[in-house]
């Protein structure tokens, strides 16, 4: 149960477009659909994003996205807003009914 | 609305137990699979265990495996995480979460610090 690779941070300006990866094995994301991003700002509960690589909750803005190719998912964000500023995780289905997550990417609005 | 609320944290000391509670509201829980999540002080997501909705499957990772056992009571909407053999590295808020399309809502969260 290793934890997937993420960037431990990213910048970008209001506006601009950021994207986060999330890279794991076979076993895990490249395996199955059931890949799904957090947001989570200081002190708080984390806030699902994206599920099923790329479907988003009601009430997830549309400039939240999400895409996988092989063993490696991504989350993008377009037209940057202050409030996106947060912690970011990946999570990942890895068979035998156990999830893994990954180390975390903080994002930083310029 | 979801609603789900964790209690049941607090200080105990190296090879103590504690349980921890969810209170769940706003859906039909036994329908749902249910997850404990943490989050050591400073660091990132950890996924601890989960459950199946009618309490028949669960599993864990592999760090807390032998020493955490996790349950539910349907009629009361309420799953527990009982931990015993606490380590110094348990240490966490330790999250529930409804498992449905993701992990779709978390609780707030409950502190366990594991200290002498």
């Amino acid at each position: 149960q290793s934890a997937l690779t993420q960037p431990r941070s990213v910048s970008g300006s209001p506006g601009q477009s950021v994207t986060i990866s999330c890279t794991g094995t076979s076993s895990d994301v490249g395996g199955y659909i059931y890949v799904s991003w957090y947001q989570q700002h200081p002190g708080k509960a984390p806030k699902l994003m994206i599920y099923d690589v790329s479907k988003r909750p009601s009430g997830v803005p549309v400039r939240f996205s999400g895409s996988k190719s092989g063993n490696t998912a991504s989350l993008s964000i377009s037209g940057l807003q202050a409030e996106d500023e947060a912690d970011y995780y990946c999570c990942s289905y890895t068979g035998s009914s156990t999830l893994v997550f990954g180390g975390g990417t903080k994002l930083t609005v310029l | 609305e979801v609603e789900l609320v964790e209690s049941g944290g607090g200080l105990v000391q190296p090879g103590g137990s504690l349980r921890l509670s969810c209170a769940a509201s706003g859906f039909t829980f036994s329908s749902n699979w249910m997850d404990w999540v943490r989050q050591a002080p400073g660091k990132g997501l950890v996924w601890v265990s989960r459950i199946s909705g009618d309490g028949s499957s669960t599993s864990y990772a592999d760090s807390v495996k032998g020493r955490f056992t996790m349950s539910r009571d349907n009629p009361r909407n309420t799953v527990y995480l009982q931990m015993n053999s606490l380590r110094a590295e348990d240490t966490a808020v330790y999250y529930c979460a409804r498992d449905y399309n993701g992990l779709s809502s978390w609780g707030q969260g409950t502190l366990v610090t594991v200290s002498s």
